[in-house]
């Protein structure tokens, strides 16, 4: 089974600072990899798909990238309601990450 | 507008088991696919198993030989039946539609919390 490695398990961030959260697969996925945004008590929200396809109607300061095992996912401009966990996910066999969670500084 | 929404008990007790419906609308279950996810409290997210939208299903090694998947598409109903539950099977169970054929999960239900106790 192909195994997710999230990193970091948790950060803070002050509001306007740029944020990175990083998967690494324990072997190459060809880009099958979707992040979620999860708030407090809600169910989680597709952001970007294929790696870097934004979803529809999200806000264009978060972006992915990556290839072959690493990934990540980018916030240019931490927001308040930006403040929620994020997990990965290899879309081929479905297999998610840990989880970050991301505070507000 | 896509909507997803799961049903069930909240409460089951130790070795019995577990039936959730999962009821959407605004789509077709023979167009798109269909999974179940959970999530333990304050823990991360697992992927269960698959009704596909030509009617095949596939499952969680984990947790195959306990898990069942179906559907009723007159009725626009997912059913996920799992059996000899233990406390470690308490969590938040999602509902969720495929991205077309892509393995991702464009919409989710807003979850069913079961409790395993005695």
């Amino acid at each position: 089974d192909i195994q997710m490695t999230q990193s970091p398990a948790s950060l803070s961030a002050s509001l306007g600072e740029t944020v990175s959260i990083e998967c690494l697969a324990s072997e190459g996925i060809s880009n099958d990899l979707a992040w979620y945004q999860q708030k407090s008590g809600k169910s989680p929200q597709l952001l970007i798909y294929a790696a870097s396809r934004l979803q529809d109607g999200v806000p264009s300061r978060f972006s992915g990238s990556g290839s072959g095992t690493r990934y990540s996912l980018k916030i240019s401009g931490m927001q308040p309601e930006d403040e929620a966990d994020y997990f990965c996910q290899q879309s081929y066999k479905y297999t998610f990450g840990s989880g970050t969670k991301l505070e507000i500084k | 507008q896509v909507q997803l929404t799961e049903s069930g008990p909240g409460l089951v007790h130790p070795s019995e088991t577990l039936s959730l419906t999962c009821t959407v609308s605004g789509f077709s279950l023979t167009g798109y696919s269909v999974y179940w996810v959970r999530q333990p409290s304050g823990k991360g997210l697992e992927w269960m198993g698959r009704m596909r939208y030509n009617g095949d299903t596939s499952y969680n090694s984990a947790l195959k030989s306990r898990l069942s998947i179906s559907r009723d598409t007159s009725k626009n109903q997912v059913f996920l039946k799992m059996n000899s539950l233990q406390t470690d099977d308490t969590g938040t169970y999602y509902c969720t539609r495929e991205r077309r054929v892509s393995g991702v999960m464009d919409a989710w239900g807003q979850g069913a919390s079961v409790t395993v106790s005695s």
